[in-house]
Formats: C-alpha cells, structure tokens, sequence
C-alpha cells in the first residue's frame, strides 16, 4: 500500500461544521506536507509539518503530527463550501530518493 | 506571470502512438517532477529531475520517457509501450527538491486513448 493513506477517503459535512482528515505513513519522515485540489485542477500548498513539530496552525488549518503513531490530521475549522476539494497529504525524506509521496486523498465535500 | 504551465489541457491518442506533454517553468527552480492520477485516486511518481540533463525514474516509470535540456523545461513522452496511458498527468516543480520545499503544481493534461 501506499506510504501516505488518508482517511475517510470522503467525508461531507454542512457549512460551519470542522471537518477532519487523517493521513498515516509506514516509514519514518523528515516532514509532511497537505496540499488541496480542486476537481480537474493542479494541487495547492497548505501546510508543511516537520517531524520535531508536533501541532501547526494556519488561518483556519490546524495540523497535528504523532510520529510515534506515524500518523498526521488535518484539521479544518468553520467550513466553507469554497473547501470543498480533495486533500492530500504527502511524506518527504532528506536521504534516498528525495522526492515527496503521495497519498490516496480525502474528497471533502461542504454543503452550504 | 510567474508559474508553471502545462500543454496541451486534454489530448487524444490513438493505440500505438506516443505523444508528448509539455511542462515548462519560469520560477527559476532547479527541481521537476512528472505525475500521474487516475480517477480517484492520488498521486504516483513518473519521473523526477533535480537539475538540468539529469533525471531519475519514480514508481511508475515503464512506459514513459522525460529529458531536461533546459532548466526551464521538462517534457514527458508517453509511449506506445504505456499499456494503460489515459489519466490525469501533472508537473510540479520547486526550488531545489528538498522535501521542505513547497511544490507547485501546473494546471494538468488530461489524456485519453482513443
């Protein structure tokens, strides 16, 4: 299976509502980033977490990293439809292959 | 307008053909990479390039052709070898292709097999 894998793979909640987003990984990080894409369209930066953080915020994402339990959350607060859109989480390394990987995603849909 | 652009937006294919998809970057990063999506699904890795006239295959590299003759460029051929070719394929660059860097992402060609 894949390094990074999201869950749930879709989740719709109303307008207002927090919506929260689960990434796990198998091998150890430097750091992991969460990126948004809208249908159809190239994926946008939203966070990066290195692996001796443990909480981030931006506006209103919070991202939580366990590296004990390989595992990583995104959190979205008082929703918009505008977030509607696929997140992503995706793993990096400073050794070997120095490229980020990818995970399955998580479909958010918002309803207004 | 700085970014990252990709051409052409959809393109058809027949059996047997190759075909080419453009990927250029005026952000002056050292770093490209070439993806590919299937429908609800996430990201693999077709090829990656941290500097010019080199590159390194990913995950999913059978099929698939890249060069990096300029650093600005960073074209993918899809060949006739490429069993199961129609997706969604996306080029990212960014700064130097440490893992902190943020990749920025082109808008995307999607390809179909006729």
């Amino acid at each position: 299976s894949q390094q990074g894998e999201e869950d749930p793979q879709a989740l719709s909640i109303q307008e207002g509502e927090n919506a929260t987003m689960n990434c796990s990984y198998k091998t150890s990080i430097n750091n992991l980033q969460w990126y948004r894409q809208n249908s159809g369209r190239g994926l946008v930066h939203l966070i990066l977490i290195r692996s001796n953080e443990r909480e981030k915020h931006s506006g209103r994402l919070r991202v939580t990293l366990d590296t004990s339990k390989k595992s990583s959350s995104l959190l979205i607060t008082a929703s918009r439809a505008a977030d509607t859109a696929s997140y992503f989480c995706a793993t990096g390394r400073d050794t070997g292959r120095r490229a980020l990987t990818f995970g399955s995603g998580t479909r958010l849909q918002v309803q207004p | 307008d700085g970014g990252i652009t990709q051409s052409p937006k959809y393109l058809f294919r027949k059996e047997g053909q190759n075909v080419t998809l453009s990927c250029e970057q005026n952000l002056n990063h050292d770093a490209m990479y070439w993806y590919r999506q299937d429908p609800g699904q996430g990201l693999r890795l077709i090829y990656y390039s941290q500097i010019v006239n080199d590159f390194q295959k990913g995950d999913i590299a059978e099929g698939y052709s890249v060069s990096r003759e300029k650093k600005e460029s960073f074209p993918l051929t899809v060949t006739s070898a490429q069993k199961n070719p129609t997706a969604f394929y996306l080029c990212a660059s960014c700064v130097t292709g440490k893992s902190t860097d943020t990749q920025y992402f082109g808008p995307g060609t999607r390809l179909t097999v006729l």
